[in-house]
């Protein structure tokens, strides 16, 4: 299948700093990727679409100007978590299809908000 | 109704059992069906992926789709411990890239 990876693995950041997330498409370009953040044993919830050349399109609840998402090339995503809360703190994986809805995942992010 | 429905578990099975997971959903439109398997703290990994009703088989997996019943199984046969991981099934109405529902995930155990 095809390779998605994620940078960093995992972060430990203090409250009110931000954490910048990378998603790149390794073996194909991706148009569009998506964002998802999961709570321990919870499923994943998808937090926004990324669209290269274009906005990002959030899901309700989810705040554009906390979750900062750049879409810069085809074959990378970003994520920036501005002023960091403790709530915050979860796993955030990214997703990317080279085809169809195929869609194939990071290996995802555990932030930690101090 | 959750759009979709799949149970927790967990679900606890020797090695070498076949094992049945599930999922049921409500919306019709639906049309592409996955199974990804997640272990702890990682990303989820495509196991199958379907479209409509039918039947796909890869190895020891074998994906159904009922729509009829808006009802899809995953079955593992000869189950090992390795196949320890939670399940999530996911699905969409559309071909195009576009975000995927899931299941809550079914934690599976095989135990030695």
């Amino acid at each position: 299948g095809a390779v998605v990876s994620q940078h960093p693995s995992r972060v430990i950041c203090k409250s009110g700093t931000s954490v910048k997330i990378e998603c790149r498409s390794l073996d194909f370009q991706a148009t569009t990727m998506f964002w998802y953040r999961q709570f321990p044993k919870q499923s994943l919830m998808l937090m926004a679409t990324s669209n290269e050349g274009s906005k990002a399109t959030y899901e309700q609840g989810v705040e554009k100007d906390k979750f900062l998402i750049n879409h810069a090339s085809l074959t990378l995503s970003t994520l920036t978590v501005t002023s960091a809360h403790p709530e915050d703190s979860s796993f955030y994986i990214c997703s990317a299809s080279p085809q169809s809805n195929e869609q194939f995942f990071g290996p995802g992010t555990r932030l930690t908000v101090l | 109704q959750k759009e979709v429905e799949q149970d927790p578990g967990p679900l606890s099975v020797p090695e070498g059992a076949i094992v049945s997971l599930n999922c049921t959903y409500s919306n019709s439109a639906f049309q592409y069906f996955m199974w990804y398997r997640q272990y702890s703290r990682k990303g989820p990994e495509l196991l199958m992926y379907t479209y409509s009703s039918g039947n796909k088989e890869d190895g020891r997996f074998t994906a159904q789709v009922d729509k009829s019943s808006k009802y899809i199984s995953l079955f593992i046969r000869d189950s090992q411990p390795s196949d320890s991981a939670t399940y999530l099934c996911a699905m969409s109405s559309n071909s195009g890239n576009t975000p995927l529902v899931f299941g809550k995930g079914t934690r599976l155990s095989v135990i030695a």
